[in-house]
């Protein structure tokens, strides 16, 4: 299948700093990326459709300017958490699909463990 | 928002024994899928069906589509302690672009 890589990882900050957390589509051309959230034990919350070119989508409820979205090309879209409180410490995952021709199924990266202290 | 609710939302099971896990879904839907999730891992596509659909299998899996009653099930056979981890329905409204919205999840353990 598809490879989405998300990178990194894991990131300690401290509070007031930013963070940025990438998205790669590693085979395939996506022109459209989604960006979760999900609490321990819990779903995944939609936080945004990130668009390349254009503006990202954001979910109701989801600060813009706090969680700034930028998909500046076919394979990447990052996610940078600014001024990071310890309130956003999550499971942040990104997720695309291979063009229309590909299926309908998501491909997901392996998630970004964010605390910030 | 969320859109499918799991149940059970806990499954622990032996292991070569099957694991049922139940979907329901409020809102008409283009196609449901599943997923499954390691601990602290992304997700991994499991099985699709389309709402034309009734039922599909993959491999130990089998899923069925119940659309009058906004309802998936899915089984897993046989299952091994590696099928251990939580798995999510999620539901697509429209086309190839749409978001996917999931259900709460089902952590399935199974004993070896």
């Amino acid at each position: 299948g598809a490879v989405v890589s998300q990178h990194p990882s894991r990131v300690i900050c401290k509070s007031g700093t930013s963070v940025k957390i990438e998205c790669r589509s590693l085979d395939f051309q996506a022109t459209t990326m989604f960006w979760y959230r999900q609490f321990p034990k819990q779903s995944l919350m939609l936080m945004a459709t990130s668009n390349e070119g254009s503006k990202a989508t954001y979910e109701q409820g989801v600060e813009k300017d706090k969680f700034l979205i930028n998909h500046a090309s076919l394979t990447l879209s990052t996610l940078t958490v600014t001024s990071a409180h310890p309130e956003d410490s999550s499971f942040y995952i990104c997720s695309a699909r291979p063009p229309e021709t590909g299926g309908p199924e998501a491909f997901f990266g392996q998630g970004t463990r964010l605390t910030v202290v | 928002s969320q859109q499918g609710e799991e149940d059970p939302q806990a499954l622990s099971i032996q292991e070569g024994e099957n694991a049922t896990m139940n979907c329901s879904y409020k809102t008409s839907i283009n196609n449901l899928q599943w997923y499954r999730q390691n601990s602290g891992r992304g997700l991994v596509h499991l099985i699709l069906i389309r709402s034309n659909e009734r039922e599909k299998h993959s491999g130990r899996l089998r899923v069925t589509l119940d659309t009058s009653k906004k309802s998936s099930s899915l089984l897993i056979t046989a299952s091994r302690a590696a099928d251990t981890a939580s798995y999510f329905c999620a539901t697509v409204l429209g086309g190839a672009n749409s978001k996917l919205t999931f259900g709460k999840g089902i952590t399935l353990s199974v004993r070896p």
